[in-house]
């Protein structure tokens, strides 16, 4: 079955700190790739995308990623986290043939300390 | 442009009872996915729809359904509801049904008592 995996499921940081979040994900077909972002209270929101050409991507405050198709992974990174980072972050795939379902990771919970 | 709206916003309900959630997509978008958020199971698929098509389905059972009318907007209904049902629904809408990113809406928090 096609899967995604994130590895950290809560993470703590000081401000100032670098972050990186894994994804890795089943499957050797095409994929569409996404983090998504949940703010206390908020919906979800897009951080950034990869659909194809340069795997490294960046997204909205600063947040990067990079797709490496021979370790099916997709990690989250930037390079000096804020106290306003603090929020839930899902690793998605949309896999060839699946319209536009999403299948989503369990989710990190980040908590960025002052 | 508004972005993707659901309603209501919060519901409770009991058990064995039925509801239907509501969902608007933003303008010009044909896809309408749903999502179940629960601590335990995560983000899971519901189901999408395309002009009015069901799509694609996850894995729930039949007492979950939807539907989408001509102007894109999109109901799901859960009928029995069970305590198990208890979630955030979310909405997520997009211009096609695949090669484009999703938007999501707020949810609608369901919980069943």
């Amino acid at each position: 079955a096609q899967s995604v995996s994130q590895h950290n499921h809560h993470v703590i940081l000081s401000e100032a700190a670098s972050l990186e979040l894994g994804c890795n994900y089943s499957y050797g077909g095409t994929v569409n790739l996404f983090w998504y972002v949940q703010y206390p209270g908020q919906h979800l929101q897009l951080l950034l995308k990869y659909f194809s050409g340069d795997p490294l991507v960046k997204g909205i405050k600063g947040f990067e990623a990079e797709f490496i198709k021979s370790k099916f992974s997709f990690n989250l990174r930037k390079p000096s986290v804020q106290w306003s980072d603090t929020a839930e972050y899902f690793c998605a795939v949309r896999f060839t043939g699946g319209g536009n379902k999403l299948t989503f990771g369990t989710g990190t919970q980040l908590k960025v300390e002052l | 442009k508004a972005g993707v709206t659901q309603t209501p916003r919060y519901l409770i309900k009991t058990r064995g009872q039925q509801v239907t959630l509501s969902c608007s997509p933003i303008s010009g978008h044909r896809s309408v996915s749903w999502y179940q958020q629960t601590p335990g199971q995560g983000l899971q698929f519901l189901f999408e729809y395309f002009s009015e098509t069901q799509r694609n389905k996850g894995n729930f059972p039949g007492r979950f359904s939807g539907r989408q009318f001509s102007n894109s907007r999109s109901e799901m209904n859960v009928s029995t509801l069970e305590l198990g049902d208890s979630a955030l629904y979310l909405c997520a809408s997009s211009p096609q049904t695949s090669s484009y990113e999703q938007y999501f809406g707020p949810g609608t928090r369901l919980t069943v008592t």
